[in-house]
Parts: C-alpha cells; structure tokens; sequence
C-alpha cells in the first residue's frame, strides 16, 4: 500500500482555520485520496476524499496539489468539536477497498 | 437512519476463553469489513465482506480468529481462545457498492487478563 507522511500533532485555535497536510509521493495513478478522523472513544468516521480535483463538502475541503504527491484538510472554521486524530489515507480505486491506517496527526483545538 | 452497531461494547475474558464480536452494518450495506487496533499499535484492517463472501481476509492474524456473515447481514467475529496480546479495539464498519465510504461502528474494547 501506498504511504503517507503526516505531522503527528497540530494546534489550533478555535474559530480559525486549520490545515492538516499530507505527503504521499508514491501515489499511484488510482489511488484516491480519503481523510478519515477519529474522535476520542469513538471509530474512525469519514471527512472527505477525492482524486485529482479539490473537493469541498459541509465538513471540510481537500486540496490536492497538481502532482498529486501532497495534500492538505481544510477545516475552515475549527471547534471544539474539531478535536481529534486525522487520517490520511490512500485507497485503490478498484475492487481492494481496504484502508491502510497510519499514526495520524493529532489535532488540538484551543477555546 | 441507523448507523453500524457493535456488541458488546466492552469484553473482558480470561485467557484461553473464548469471545464472539457482533457487528450489525447499516441496513443494505453488501460490503463490511472487521478493524482492529491493539494497544500502542495503529489501527490495522483484518478482513472485508462482499454480502457473505470473504472479499479479503489478509489481515487476519492466525486460525484462531474466525469471521463469519451468514446471511449477509450482520457479523460475527468469534476469537478461540483468547491471547493476553488480543486486547484492543475491535471496530466494524460498512460501505454500499462501490465502498467510497465507510462508516465506522464505535468499537468493541476487548481486554484479555
């Protein structure tokens, strides 16, 4: 599988926005790119994913640089709420749909 | 809509016995896979579903974990016997065709003494 390289921690400050980077400079051709977080005593749940494009939905926006090496979340707005490990992960296009875990960055919101 | 159930939601054994893991995926749901992470560890995949057929099962770590999904409902994730390195979360997700998205059930935290 493919291997990202993420910041293990990241500060914020409530109500200001964030961006998590994600290197990923083996990416194959099919690989999307998923961010998954997880929220403390609770499973991993799905922010966003995408291929070549940005993608924006109500949680978050995915920039994707043009060689698709890197990578970077968007929270536009952080809360409290926004707390968590952030996952990125590259996941085959076809049939495997597996997701490969990393150590994630640990994000930290501050009142 | 109901999101993915895992029962129970703690388990604490004795070495050497036995435990089943029960996750219950969003209704209509074909694909579901089984996760874990052990302590210290990242969370690690174990195996993946297709309705009942196991679509991938190359991270299960030895025979003494077995999965099942008759009836392409829900599913069973049974470890006979325990091992004291077993404990961890035990999390079940589940995505619809073409599985862009999982959704993740809460965990089953498993201590083996």
């Amino acid at each position: 599988d493919a291997k990202t390289t993420q910041p293990n921690s990241m500060e914020s400050n409530e109500e200001e926005p964030v961006h998590l980077p994600c290197n990923h400079s083996t990416i194959s051709g099919t690989d999307y790119i998923h961010w998954y977080r997880q929220l403390p005593s609770q499973g991993p749940e799905y922010v966003i994913h995408g291929l070549t494009s940005n993608v924006n939905n109500r949680m978050a926006s995915l920039a994707i640089a043009e060689d698709r090496k890197s990578s970077t979340l968007i929270l536009h707005r952080a809360t409290l709420r926004d707390a968590a490990v952030y996952y990125c992960i590259l996941r085959d296009g076809g049939s495997n749909y597996k997701l490969t875990f990393g150590k994630g960055t640990l994000l930290t919101v501050n009142p | 809509e109901a999101g993915v159930t895992q029962f129970p939601s703690h388990s604490v054994i004795e070495k050497g016995q036995t435990v089943t893991l029960r996750c219950d995926p969003i209704s209509g749901h074909d694909n579901l896979y089984w996760y874990r992470r052990v302590m210290g560890k990242e969370i690690k995949f174990l195996l993946h579903f297709v309705k009942e057929s196991k679509q991938d099962e190359s991270g299960m770590p030895n025979n003494r974990f077995l999965a099942e999904r008759t009836g392409g409902t829900y599913s069973t994730l049974k470890v006979q016997p325990a091992e004291l390195e077993d404990s961890g979360v035990y999390f079940c997700a589940s995505s619809n065709t073409g599985g862009e998205t999982q959704y993740f059930g809460p965990g089953t935290r498993l201590l083996v003494l």
